[in-house]
């Protein structure tokens, strides 16, 4: 089925490890995002990817890389992980900004210990 | 800078009565608008958008919301709400143009009682 793909659903990291989570559209999206849910804090954009080739910033970046491999894939790295990176992370993918809305995976829960 | 605010942290109604989750928004320019709802331990799934056109859009599930420009407001409704109805709801702004990432609201736990 055509939609948003995030590996792995569930991890958890001691602190100071790294990870890299996973994202794939096959929608042939031109824009991807990372958001973050925490309860009681909504969603909270961490980078995204307007288009192939570029990334930008979003509300809560720090602590976190991503790479744009190519129109279909977008991860996000954690270098080293803290308690404070422990949330649910959701990729969601765009034709091109918000017009059409987004198509949202199915979310990668986190915990860091 | 844009922003969204649902005021109301959960939403309590009995089966078959009609529902509003409120949003009100801040954003330059004209919005884009939208509703999204998430099911336990799942995605968020698309409801509905309002971009220009009638106030009153309608969606997904028989939901419904009205486009308030004066009270910059964007009220999620549904005339009777069913026990499945239960579940996460999220209002969310992007300015009219651009590439403007969507900004969300805090959620709105929706509970629909039998």
């Amino acid at each position: 089925n055509a939609g948003v793909t995030q590996t792995p659903k569930f991890q958890v990291l001691k602190t100071g490890q790294s990870m890299t989570l996973q994202c794939a559209q096959d929608m042939n999206h031109n824009s991807m995002y990372w958001y973050r849910q925490d309860p009681g804090m909504g969603l909270r954009l961490i980078y995204y990817s307007a288009s192939e080739g570029t990334t930008d910033k979003g509300e809560v970046p720090n602590g976190y890389n991503v790479s744009r491999l190519n129109k279909r894939e977008f991860s996000l790295r954690l270098e080293s992980a803290a308690p404070s990176q422990t949330s649910v992370y959701f990729c969601a993918s765009s034709v091109q900004g918000a017009d059409y809305g987004y198509t949202f995976g199915s979310g990668t829960r986190l915990t860091v210990v | 800078a844009q922003s969204v605010a649902q005021p109301e942290d959960q939403v309590n109604v009995a089966e078959g009565n009609p529902l509003t989750v409120k949003c009100t928004y801040s954003v330059s320019g004209n919005p884009y608008l939208f509703w999204y709802v998430q099911y336990p331990n799942r995605g968020l799934q698309f409801l509905l958008k309002y971009i220009t056109g009638d106030n009153l859009v309608k969606g997904s599930y028989g939901f419904e919301a009205e486009f308030n420009k004066s009270q910059t407001s964007f009220h999620l409704k549904k005339p009777s709400a069913l026990v499945s109805d239960s579940a996460l709801y999220f209002c969310a702004v992007s300015p009219f143009r651009g590439n403007t990432p969507l900004v969300f609201g805090k959620g709105t736990r929706l509970s629909v009682i039998a």
